[in-house]
C-alpha cells in the first residue's frame, strides 16, 4: 500500500528556532496536507498543498508540495512553545474516486522555553 | 460553526461487548470518514461514506467493524465482540464535494476506546 515517510521522527529545540521537518514517498499523490495534533485532541488542519511546486504559507508556517509529487515541506520559523505537538504530513491520491487520507507517523515537536 | 462532533470522547468496553462511535460532519459536509490511530501511530484510514452509501471501506477489518451514515443522524462505527487490540483513537473526518475538486477533511477530536 502507499506510505509516507516522514522525519525527523521528533525534534527538541529552543524557542526562537526556525524548525523544518519532511515527507516523501514512492507514489504521487495529488495533495499535500499538514496537520497538528496536540495531545487527546484530533488533528488541526495547517496547510492544503493543490498543485506540484506549490508555496503556501500561513503565519509562521510555509509548506511546499514538490515537483515531482512525492515530496512536501513544513518549516515553523521562530518556534514558540504553543508549537509543541505532533505534526502530521498526509496525501490523497485518486483511487477509484475515494479521497481517503494516507498519513505519515508523524514529528513530535518539542520547545523549550 | 460547529466542527465535527463526536461521542463519547472516552469509551471503556470490555472484551466480547460492542462498541458505538458516533460521528455528526460539520454542517453542509456530506462525506464522513473515519480513521483508527495506535498509540505514537499516524491516522489509518478505514471507512469512507456519502449518505446512505458506503464508497470505500478498504481499510476496514473483515470481521466485527461495520459503518454507517444514514439519511438522518451521525454516522456511526460499531465494532462487535470487542478485543483488547482495538482500543485505539477513532477520528472521524467530514469534507464536502465539490465535482472533481475535493474540499479538505475536518476532523473530529475523536473516541478513545480502551479494552479490559
Amino acid at each position: 500500500g502507499q506510505q509516507l515517510n516522514q522525519s525527523p521522527q521528533s525534534m527538541f529545540i529552543q524557542e526562537g528556532e526556525d524548525v523544518s521537518m519532511n515527507c516523501t514517498s514512492s507514489s504521487i499523490f495529488n495533495t499535500w496536507l499538514w496537520y497538528k495534533q496536540d495531545p487527546g485532541e484530533g488533528p488541526v488542519l495547517l496547510i492544503a498543498l493543490y498543485k506540484a511546486g506549490e508555496l503556501t504559507s500561513n503565519g509562521r508556517l510555509t509548506a511546499q508540495f514538490g515537483i515531482t509529487r512525492k515530496d512536501s515541506f513544513l518549516n515553523i520559523s521562530a518556534s514558540i512553545p504553543s508549537d509543541v505537538g505532533i505534526y502530521f504530513c498526509a496525501g490523497t491520491s485518486t483511487q477509484g474516486g475515494s479521497e481517503k487520507l494516507v498519513f505519515g507517523k508523524g514529528t513530535k515537536l518539542t520547545v523549550n522555553p | 460553526n460547529a466542527g465535527v462532533m463526536q461521542n463519547p470522547r472516552h469509551l471503556v468496553r470490555r472484551r466480547g461487548q460492542e462498541a458505538r462511535l458516533r460521528c455528526s460532519p460539520m454542517k453542509g459536509h456530506s462525506h464522513v470518514y473515519w480513521y483508527r490511530q495506535l498509540p505514537e501511530e499516524g491516522l489509518k484510514f478505514m471507512v469512507y461514506l456519502q449518505k446512505e452509501n458506503i464508497i470505500d471501506e478498504s481499510g476496514m477489518p473483515k470481521e466485527r467493524f461495520s459503518a454507517e451514515f444514514p439519511k438522518e443522524g451521525p454516522s456511526i462505527l460499531r465494532i462487535q465482540q470487542v478485543v483488547r487490540g482495538d482500543s485505539a483513537a477513532y477520528f472521524c473526518a467530514s469534507s464536502h464535494y465539490m465535482g472533481q475538486t475535493q474540499e479538505t477533511q475536518y476532523f473530529g477530536p475523536g473516541t478513545r476506546l480502551l479494552v479490559l
